[in-house]
């Protein structure tokens, strides 16, 4: 099945530094590749997802990557604050797999004034 | 408001008696799941359903049971529980299209502990 890693397992970044976390997955068929924010005691919420068939996504501050050749994918925040304080889980699917979401171990982020 | 929710939110309970987690959603989404999350593993998927009376399994379906009658419900049955199974539980849905997959909506969690 799919295996989705994900580094670094915790980030620290002073606020206004961007903050990036990768991802790695191994079926070359995952075609939807989502990133949830979890904050302490809430359920993950879509921050932002990205397509095979795109490149780059951006949404104000947060920005997601993906290549495809080497079956990897990025978050990118800029300017951080406070509360970008999370664990952020990225996750790969295909329509094949039944939408399973295989998610990564998460990155604890922690974004200090 | 578009939500799925699920009861009881905490629940502790003693090896080997059967429990049922309920989860229900209002947005006529045809797919539905239930995760587990675990510290140092993530979330991962135990069973799922296309659409009504359709489902299948995920990742960790051991000890675990599932109906979908109708399509607003998926509730999560433990016949056994034992103590590996304590965990933080999420359902989720999203409508299902079947050339692409579309935005899972998270459940607020149910948080299990088998003493």
């Amino acid at each position: 099945g799919e295996n989705v890693e994900q580094h670094p397992s915790t980030l620290s970044v002073q606020e206004g530094d961007s903050a990036v976390i990768k991802c790695t997955y191994s079926d070359s068929a995952s075609n939807y590749f989502p990133w949830y924010k979890q904050e302490l005691g809430k359920r993950p919420q879509l921050i932002i997802d990205i397509r095979s068939n795109v490149g780059e996504k951006k949404d104000q501050r947060i920005a997601v990557t993906l290549n495809k050749t080497a079956k990897h994918f990025s978050l990118h925040i800029t300017e951080t604050q406070p509360e970008d304080s999370a664990v952020y889980f990225c996750a790969a699917s295909r329509v094949a797999s039944g939408y399973a979401l295989n998610f990564g171990k998460g990155t604890s982020l922690l974004v200090t004034p | 408001e578009a939500q799925v929710t699920q009861n009881p939110r905490y629940l502790i309970t003693v090896t080997g008696k059967k429990l049922t987690v309920t989860c229900s959603q209002n947005m006529n989404h045809e797919y539905m799941s239930w995760y587990r999350q675990d510290p140092g593993l993530g979330l991962r998927q135990i069973y799922y359903s296309m659409n009504v009376e359709v489902t299948d399994k995920g990742d960790v379906p051991e000890g675990y049971k599932v109906s979908r009658k109708e399509k607003r419900n998926f509730p999560l049955i433990l016949e056994s529980p034992s103590p590996n199974q304590t965990s933080l539980y999420f359902c989720a849905s999203s409508f299902y299209r079947t050339v692409d997959v579309d935005e899972q909506y998270f459940g607020p969690g149910t948080r299990l502990t088998v003493t």
